[in-house]
């Protein structure tokens, strides 16, 4: 059974950089068949995604959050990891980690999130 | 941006009765819509995807249909377990947008 896992600082200044790492555990995070992303849902709303990674670096990100957002693919640990510069207290949210499996039938036919993470709060505040 | 739209925000109904929630998309997404079912303090799971395929160990009493604009989830008799949030979300487009989530609620 495939599980993800998040972990990192559960408290991060206002200007500083958020950093979390995904493991993945029962599965490979090299397989080609799946991007891997991060997803937030701020208090009492409903979920954003932030951005995807493939096995071999290829990234793709959501534009209104682009200039502040990295993320970072280690195989050999088969971690995936986010970065968020500059935060301030409006990225105070649970933060997922999760699968984003590829719906191929011949062609991309679009994407899902099929294995999540538990999620971790992260709050920003001095 | 595509704006995912869900109607009702909130739903009062009971065990037994057959429930609708639909989405709508601001433009056109084919196919490419996928419902999540999230109860509190736990991660959205997976119910539909590709506007009509039910993921691997979801009950069939839970069925999606629409093709376009819009999109509609059927429960077709609710079970105490359902009650919950739901949110579509769609995947045609980057960046990858979900509604703003409908709760169903006991009667």
């Amino acid at each position: 059974q495939l599980q993800l896992q998040e972990s990192g600082p559960g408290l991060v200044k206002p200007s500083e950089t958020l950093s979390l790492t995904c493991t993945v555990s029962g599965g490979s995070i090299s397989s080609s068949s799946y991007y891997w992303g991060w997803i937030r849902q701020p208090p009492g709303k409903g979920p954003e995604w932030i951005g995807s990674i493939y096995y071999s670096g290829s990234t793709y990100y959501n534009p209104s959050l682009k200039s502040r957002v990295t993320i970072s693919v280690d195989t050999s640990k088969n971690q995936f990891s986010l970065k968020l510069s500059s935060v301030t207290a409006a990225d105070t949210a649970v933060y997922y980690c999760a699968r984003e499996a590829l719906l191929w039938v011949g062609e991309l036919l679009g994407d899902y999130f099929d294995y999540w993470g538990l999620g971790t709060l992260v709050t920003v505040s001095s | 941006d595509i704006q995912m739209t869900q109607s009702p925000s909130s739903l009062s109904a009971s065990v037994g009765d057959r429930v609708t929630i639909t989405c709508r998309a601001s433009q056109s997404i084919s196919n490419y819509l996928n419902w999540y079912q999230q109860k509190p303090g736990k991660a959205p799971k997976l119910l539909i995807y590709a506007a009509s395929s039910l993921q691997s160990g979801v009950p069939s009493r839970f069925s999606g249909s629409g093709s376009g604009t819009d999109f509609t989830l059927t429960i077709s008799s609710l079970q105490p377990e359902d009650f919950a949030t739901y949110y579509c979300q769609q995947s045609y487009s980057t960046p990858r947008t979900f509604g703003q989530g409908t709760r169903l609620e006991i009667k």
